[in-house]
């Protein structure tokens, strides 16, 4: 296993475009979170899934924002209309049953909205 | 308001000196981790601490969650270069499924 993948790296759009994300995590973990960090700051959580299910979305995530993960394996983050306050890094984590074990992240999409 | 402090934000010091860096917050957490950052990168995970008065050894980190399971520590011993990075803290809250990560503290170390 190579651990978390997302796709792309490096993302640039006009505002108001729509971009897609992906996140390949570890094919054994069940869980899969999606953060967002802007220069400076924390990752902040945005939502996250178990299996398929998505259990839970932060009031970070605007109508604007759509996440799926269908069939519990990859997952799509969504971002429509884009505006220059979305420009920051999208990561991506998973893991394996409760918190205790710790996240495996990806390397991140860093977006940046022109 | 930030759920969980940390301090200080930055902090540049010379190679081989010694250094600390806090976690604090007035929630309660069942568990609290500890990554590191590197630009362009994802964060890595460097421990978990889960017991109140916990103390978790790394090499030269050394990691301590408080007795209240409120804060931690991370104390670093004879810095090196290669520990220049972002460290983030990040906690549990007792009944939630996710993680509340620190603002982050930005560390370098100079030859």
């Amino acid at each position: 296993d190579t651990g978390v993948s997302q796709d792309p790296r490096h993302k640039i759009t006009k505002r108001g475009q729509n971009v897609t994300f992906r996140c390949d995590p570890i094919s054994e973990h069940n869980r899969l979170y999606w953060y967002r960090q802007t220069l400076g700051q924390g990752p902040e959580f945005l939502t996250y899934f178990q299996n398929e299910a998505q259990l839970e979305k932060s009031r970070l995530l605007s109508d604007r924002f759509s996440a799926e993960r269908p069939k519990g394996s990859f997952s799509t983050l969504e971002i429509q209309r884009t505006e220059q306050g979305d420009s920051a890094m999208y990561l991506c984590a998973s893991s394996l049953g409760d918190n205790f074990g710790g996240y495996t992240f990806g390397s991140g999409t860093r977006l940046t909205v022109v | 308001t930030q759920l969980l402090e940390q301090s200080p934000q930055f902090l540049s010091i010379q190679e081989g000196e010694n250094l600390t860096v806090y976690c604090n917050s007035s929630s309660v957490f069942s568990s609290l981790q500890w990554y590191r950052q590197e630009p362009g990168e994802g964060p890595v995970l460097l421990v978990t601490v889960v017991t109140g008065g916990e103390v978790k050894k790394l090499k030269r980190l050394t990691f301590q969650f408080g007795d209240a399971r409120k804060d931690s520590s991370l104390h670093i011993t004879a810095a090196q270069p290669g520990d220049t990075g972002l460290y983030l803290c990040a906690g549990a809250v007792q009944g939630a499924q996710k993680l509340v990560f620190g603002q982050g503290t930005r560390l370098t170390i100079n030859p």
